[in-house]
């Protein structure tokens, strides 16, 4: 029963290059929700995939971000010409279907931390 | 956007000594989840709540649900050094798109 999977653990890029980061959610979870979060602080919302689709994307930087959920193989948050403020942790979760609030808990990875130098 | 706000930010207690931290809105919760985290790790789920005034216990832990549905604390008792970590409270958006995240309370307990 492998949970949600991220990788890579730790990703140091220059500035200006491209973050890749990979999350395979648990079997069985169709939805995949992307967070950010800095160094003392709580998760922030960044988008909300479904397999294929986009379904709320409205935390997600206009520029730069990108994420998507392919019919097959993990989701993917893209982030193009990183700069040093991108630095933090990405965590994904994933639920198994349309969640009601109650049923469907979010189970996170243990995240990808960026480092821009 | 739903603001949440927990409180302490930071506390640092002994082991055996009880706490409680809190998680208030301004708007009514739809329902209120609380999570931990350790260090370089994700966030656990520790209890969702749904109805105003519900008491939830978890071995040590006790969580309450204001029955407004406006706040919400957790209550650890007897803390032990494994309690230690960031604990989250987060509430679902009402058309379940998308989770806030409180700004967490972490808690250090020190043996």
């Amino acid at each position: 029963n492998a949970g949600v999977m991220q990788n890579p653990r730790h990703l140091v890029r220059r500035r200006g290059q491209e973050a890749r980061l990979r999350c395979s959610p648990m079997k069985g979870h169709s939805h995949v929700y992307w967070y950010r979060q800095l160094p003392e602080e709580g998760l922030k919302f960044m988008v909300y995939l479904q397999k294929e689709n986009i379904i709320d994307e409205s935390g997600m930087p206009k520029e730069r971000f990108s994420a998507e959920f392919p019919k097959e193989g993990p989701s993917i948050l893209r982030i193009q010409q990183v700069v040093r403020g991108d630095s933090a942790a990405y965590f994904c979760a994933s639920s198994p279907r349309w969640r009601d609030g109650v049923n469907s808990p979010l189970h996170f990875g243990n995240g990808t931390r960026l480092t821009v130098t | 956007t739903q603001l949440l706000e927990q409180s302490p930010q930071f506390l640092s207690i002994q082991e055996g000594e009880n706490l409680t931290v809190y998680c208030n809105s301004s708007s009514v919760f739809s329902s209120l989840q609380w999570y931990r985290q350790e260090p370089g790790e994700g966030p656990v789920l520790l209890v969702t709540v749904v109805t105003g005034g519900e008491v939830k216990k978890l071995k040590r832990l006790t969580f309450q649900f204001g029955d407004a549905r406006k706040d919400s604390s957790l209550h650890i008792t007897a803390a032990q050094p494994g309690d230690t970590g960031l604990y989250l409270c987060a509430e679902a958006g009402y058309n379940f798109n998308k989770f806030y995240f409180g700004s967490g309370t972490k808690l250090n307990v020190k043996p």
